[in-house]
């Protein structure tokens, strides 16, 4: 019962590189997402994915690059680190259907910083 | 835009008395689904309970339960027999449509 599984856990990136977070869920969810958790904050959508090869920017998406080539993966892709890019990433997934509160379940949170 | 606020920054319990929660979140729409999620210091993110707009009764789980107000837009969380294991960050959500929009958190500590 893997449910929805993020690598790395932690990650500590220089300014300027790049990295991608790897996500990927065994539940069949139509939908995916990327939140991101800031000290004292609650979690801010970044992007997320109605379906494979269907992207959509959340609140926060700049800084970010995602992809969805399958229905199981959905990587996030950060180009040129900065500062303010060091937070907590969540993935998470959902089986939605307009008209349903699906219940949305996230992976265990990717720790990054950028120094 | 939806938004959803959290009141109580932090609280304190003590071992196996109750607890209680606030929320309240602004929308026009009229079906939608709220969500209590708890995040012990791991930070992974657990549901506790979940909410129908529709729905007048309230939701229960166990020694979780709501008090959905509609009317006043108002949804929290009472937790019951309080356990060391129920300290942790309590997030407030909402839903309507693809995504989830949280409150910023309610700093839960239980006392022996």
């Amino acid at each position: 019962n893997a449910g929805v599984t993020q690598t790395p856990k932690f990650r500590i990136l220089k300014i300027g590189q790049s990295m991608t977070l790897q996500c990927t869920q065994d539940m069949n969810h139509n939908y995916m997402y990327w939140y991101r958790q800031d000290p004292g904050m609650g979690l801010k959508l970044i992007y997320y994915s109605v379906g494979a090869g269907i992207t959509d920017k959340g609140e926060v998406p700049n800084g970010y690059n995602v992809s969805r080539s399958t229905t199981e993966d959905f990587p996030l892709r950060l180009e040129l680190a900065a500062p303010s890019q060091t937070s907590v990433y969540f993935c998470a997934s959902s089986y939605f259907v307009q008209g349903s509160g699906n219940t949305i379940y996230f992976g265990e949170g990717s720790w990054l910083t950028v120094v | 835009a939806q938004t959803v606020t959290q009141s109580q920054p932090e609280m304190s319990v003590q071992e196996a008395e109750t607890v209680t929660l606030s929320c309240t979140y602004d929308t026009s729409e009229s079906d939608y689904y709220l969500f209590w999620y708890k995040q012990p210091p791991s930070r992974q993110m657990i549901l506790v309970i979940r909410q129908e707009a529709y729905k007048q009764q309230n939701a229960t789980e166990n020694r979780f339960s709501v008090n959905f107000q509609k009317a006043a837009k108002s949804f929290s969380l009472k937790i019951s027999d309080s356990q060391l294991g129920d300290a942790a960050m309590y997030f407030c959500a909402y839903r309507t449509g693809y995504a989830l929009n949280f409150g910023k958190g309610t700093s839960l500590l239980v006392t022996p």
